[in-house]
């Protein structure tokens, strides 16, 4: 069955330090790849995305992906994390399932930044 | 992008008792919608998809008679949990299908 294994479930980082968070899916096909992040108190939202194409991916508020298809891999990256990061944070792939598409999401990283 | 509003956003109930849970979609017209619950501290868990006029497909594992949907509209899908019970109490999710999927605040169930 397909799955996404998120590594870190809990991540600590002062601010200015740089984030990856790992993330690994199993999926023999061609994949759809997704990063959400959930603020306290908020609902997803859409970090990135990886249909095809360039496999470094930019996201919104300085994030980035990047898809290694060799190693089922769409790690997240950011170069300096802010105090508004503490969020957390979801990989996702897509699968095309009965005419829709279904999200299978991995288990989130919950990411702490303190100032 | 599209808006998604979940209400309620917290309910408390009863052991036994039903919960309505409502996920509209205000600025598109969804056929589909789909809704997921996710424990504390977990991942979200695709519960079923909702289908508008039609039945909804519920994912291995689901109980469709506990779990009831209704798509009555293109905007408006409803997630009923029939007789409550502790283990229940989770936090449901709805989400839209425009290209991307785009989520609801979430609804906060808990069973007494």
């Amino acid at each position: 069955a397909q799955s996404v294994s998120q590594h870190n479930h809990h991540v600590i980082l002062s601010e200015a330090a740089s984030l990856e968070l790992g993330c690994n899916y199993s999926y023999g096909g061609t994949v759809n790849l997704f990063w959400y992040v959930q603020y306290p108190g908020q609902h997803l939202q859409l970090l990135l995305k990886y249909f095809s194409g360039d496999p470094l991916v930019k996201g919104i508020k300085g994030f980035e992906a990047e898809f290694i298809k060799s190693k089922f891999s769409f790690n997240l990256r950011k170069p300096s994390v802010q105090w508004s990061d503490t969020a957390e944070y979801f990989c996702a792939v897509i699968l095309f399932s009965g005419g829709y598409n279904k999200l299978i999401f991995g288990a989130g990283t919950r990411l702490a930044v303190h100032p | 992008g599209a808006v998604v509003s979940q209400h309620p956003s917290w309910v408390i109930c009863k052991s036994g008792t039903s919960v309505k849970i409502e996920c509209r979609s205000l600025d598109f017209q969804a056929t589909t919608m789909f809704w997921y619950r996710q424990f504390p501290k977990q991942s979200l868990m695709l519960m079923a998809t909702s289908n508008e006029g039609s039945k909804a497909t519920y994912e291995q594992g689901v109980e469709k008679d506990k779990f009831l949907i209704n798509h009555a509209s293109l905007t408006l899908s409803t997630l009923t949990v029939t007789s409550a019970h502790p283990e229940d109490s989770s936090f449901y999710i709805c989400s839209v299908d425009r290209g991307e999927q785009f989520f609801g605040p979430g609804t906060r169930l808990t069973v007494l």
